[in-house]
């Protein structure tokens, strides 16, 4: 059963730490996505790779970083460097031939300790 | 600068009876859109796309009908069900550029 693994649910962060969410996909898609949702908002793009070892800044990066070694898995780092972490964080992978939907996993929300 | 709009953000409509959610969108170059629906809690489904070449796209109890003249696009889901109480979502993206631009969501609300 294809679909996007998010973990975990739900996450919280200590001043000054670091914190990784993870993300997995087996739908074999090339391209993954890394979103923020704030409260009445709609989503705002983290980050973006479209193939393997490579990856572009979203509209809001800093503050955040990421991997992209296997094609499987999109790992997001939210650093001390952010100072207003707490969100709903949304992956999402699509297809990249032609216009395909994103699909999304369940999100994992972040708070602050 | 918002390029995608959603200017209701809730909506309430009696269980049976059609609902009609709305999106409009600034930059021209806009030319494939999409639909989701978002529970609390819970990552967005995609519910239904329109590609710029086409003004309907329809599925089931859902169509999308797009105004590319008056830069509109809207949801319409007949007959409206319990089950469709949820934050939709527009999209859109252009040319082969993957990133999506979103509007803010309306929540829509079925009484029953």
């Amino acid at each position: 059963d294809g679909g996007i693994t998010q973990s975990p649910k739900y996450l919280f962060r200590k001043e000054g730490q670091n914190v990784t969410l993870s993300c997995e996909q087996n739908l074999n898609h090339d391209a993954m996505y890394w979103y923020r949702q704030d409260p009445g908002q709609g989503l705002r793009l983290i980050y973006y790779s479209q193939i393997v070892n490579d990856f572009q800044k979203g509209d809001i990066a800093e503050g955040y970083s990421v991997s992209r070694e296997k094609k499987e898995s999109f790992p997001l780092t939210v650093t001390s460097a952010q100072k207003n972490p707490t969100a709903f964080y949304l992956c999402a992978s699509s297809n990249t031939r032609g216009n395909q939907p994103q699909h999304f996993g369940d999100g994992t929300r972040l708070s602050i300790l | 600068d918002q390029q995608v709009k959603q200017n209701s953000p809730s909506l309430s409509v009696q269980e049976g009876r059609i609902s009609i959610l709305n999106c409009d969108y600034t930059n021209s170059m806009f030319d494939y859109f999409l639909w989701y629906k978002k529970y609390p809690a819970e990552g967005p489904t995609f519910l239904i796309s329109i590609s710029s070449i086409k003004d309907k796209n329809e599925d089931g109890r859902f169509t999308v009908f797009l105004n590319k003249s008056a830069k509109h696009l809207s949801l319409h889901i007949v007959p409206s069900q319990p089950g469709d109480s949820a934050v939709y979502f527009c999209a859109a993206s252009s040319g082969s550029n993957y990133q999506l631009i979103w509007g803010a969501g309306t929540k829509l609300i079925i009484k029953p």
